[in-house]
């Protein structure tokens, strides 16, 4: 069965700090892994993804993610955050193998950033 | 994304009462999902369809029906809500095949928080 773990419920960083989204995941075949971000009374928008290829994927906002099948993980990364990142951070997981896979989410991260 | 709508954005109702909720989307996707998101429990699936003739349960479908009445809209109802229903409701789509890659990210509208008293 596909899962996905985010250790963190809250993430507290300093703005211009970087700062790193944990997600790790457990799935059957090759992984697609997504990552979303939740503002409040917003529905869920799209960060970025990882299908193949490039183990470092850049994607919206300047976040970044970093797949590494060795230790199932796909972090969510941002070099120098603001303020504004400061939402709730989903990990998702799907199945590469053919037919229909449901997409599998964390539990989600809250993400503070300080001033 | 407002490619992405629900109906209604809010929504309080009393036990054993009928609700429906609606999506529309104009971003000509096949797929569509409806999602139930409850506090520390991330987004459980209910209900999804590939197209009009094609529906299918989800995880959590029991208490749950829906209809989709064309490939831009699809509706989840509560047949007679109950105190547990409580939650946000997010409608999402997604375009399956695309270019022979499965990619089928999905996109999603801004929710609908649904109150049973």
């Amino acid at each position: 069965a596909q899962s996905v773990a985010q250790p963190e419920d809250q993430v507290n960083v300093a703005e211009g700090n970087p700062l790193t989204v944990k997600c790790t995941y457990s799935v059957s075949g090759n992984p697609y892994l997504f990552w979303y971000v939740q503002y409040p009374n917003r529905g869920l928008q799209f960060l970025l993804k990882y299908i193949t290829g490039d183990n470092l994927v850049k994607g919206s906002y300047g976040f970044e993610a970093e797949f590494n099948k060795s230790q199932t993980s796909f972090h969510l990364k941002k070099p120098s955050a603001l303020v504004s990142d400061s939402a709730l951070y989903f990990c998702a997981v799907r199945g590469g193998n053919t037919g229909f896979q449901k997409l599998v989410f964390g539990t989600g991260t809250r993400l503070l950033v300080s001033p | 994304d407002a490619d992405v709508t629900q109906t209604p954005r809010n929504r309080i109702t009393k036990t054993g009462k009928r609700i429906m909720l609606e999506c529309s989307q104009t971003k000509g996707h096949d797929r569509m999902y409806w999602y139930r998101q409850d506090p520390g429990l991330g987004l459980r699936l209910i209900y999804y369809s590939f197209d009009v003739k094609d529906i299918n349960k989800g995880e959590i479908s029991d208490g749950y029906s829906v209809s989709r009445q064309a490939q831009a809209k699809f509706s989840l109802s509560l047949e007679s809500a109950i105190p547990n229903q409580t939650a946000l409701y997010f409608c999402a789509t997604s375009d399956g095949l695309a270019g022979g890659v499965s990619t089928d990210t999905q996109y999603f509208g801004p929710g609908t928080r649904l109150t049973v008293l």
